[in-house]
């Protein structure tokens, strides 16, 4: 157990529809990445949020959202959702952000869009 | 441009062959750190190792070593003497830094099977 908890495991739903992924860093740690891995895509860094405020955005589509709630939990919402947001997202914490911190990931949620 | 090259796409052995991943970076950045993590079939990344651009001694845990060489931005990582248990995705990974957040930034993975 990494230490990171990323809710569900596993999440089947239809396209145009709005799903919610979890995730609660390990404890201590203030900040929270979201990556997503498509066949096609490879691991692709979406988005930062350190204490609670967006700190870097990567490649993350309009129709995805993020944050991070008082507690240091975040939540990645992704709406009108099509075939190819079919992935395996991952949220990973670390202590701090920047060059000197580890980064410790979560098992990830495995989104199919049928 | 941050950019991690996993050349090797998919590698094959048979248990018991040495057999090394390449990495290959590429950063404007003079202070960075490197990481390998591996993705076994059950899908969950693994931490291996992290090492810091100042740092350019090899490292060996167990069966596994690592090649660090600046002179040719690579980040080279050897199974000796694999073993079934081994056969996962390997990602290469390297730290961006930018004014108030961070990133990996990853390889695209190279699919090491381990045969018996």
């Amino acid at each position: 157990d990494s230490g990171v908890t990323q809710t569900p495991k596993h999440l089947i739903t239809a396209t145009g529809q709005r799903v919610t992924l979890r995730c609660s860093p390990r404890s201590g740690d203030l900040s929270v990445y979201w990556y997503q891995q498509s066949l096609d895509q490879g691991l692709q860094f979406l988005i930062q949020y350190y204490n609670g405020e967006e700190r870097a955005k990567g490649n993350i589509l309009e129709r995805f959202s993020a944050q991070q709630f008082p507690d240091l939990h975040s939540e990645l919402n992704l709406s009108s959702l099509e075939l190819g947001d079919s992935a395996l997202y991952f949220c990973a914490s670390s202590q701090s952000w920047g060059l000197y911190y580890g980064y410790t990931f979560g098992s990830g949620t495995r989104l199919t869009v049928v | 441009a941050q950019k991690v090259t996993q050349a090797q796409t998919e590698i094959s052995v048979v248990e018991k062959e040495d057999v090394t991943l390449d990495c290959v970076y590429e950063t404007r950045d003079t202070t960075y750190y490197l990481f390998w993590y591996k993705q076994p079939p059950s899908g969950e990344l693994v931490f291996l190792i992290r090492r810091n651009s100042f740092d350019e001694q090899n490292e060996i845990s167990g069966r596994y070593s690592w090649n660090f060489q600046k002179s040719t931005s690579s980040f080279n990582f050897t199974i000796t003497a694999s073993q079934v248990v081994d056969s996962a995705v390997y990602f290469c990974a390297l730290t961006y830094v930018e004014t108030s957040g961070s990133r990996l930034t990853f390889g695209e993975g190279t699919q090491l099977t381990v045969n018996p």
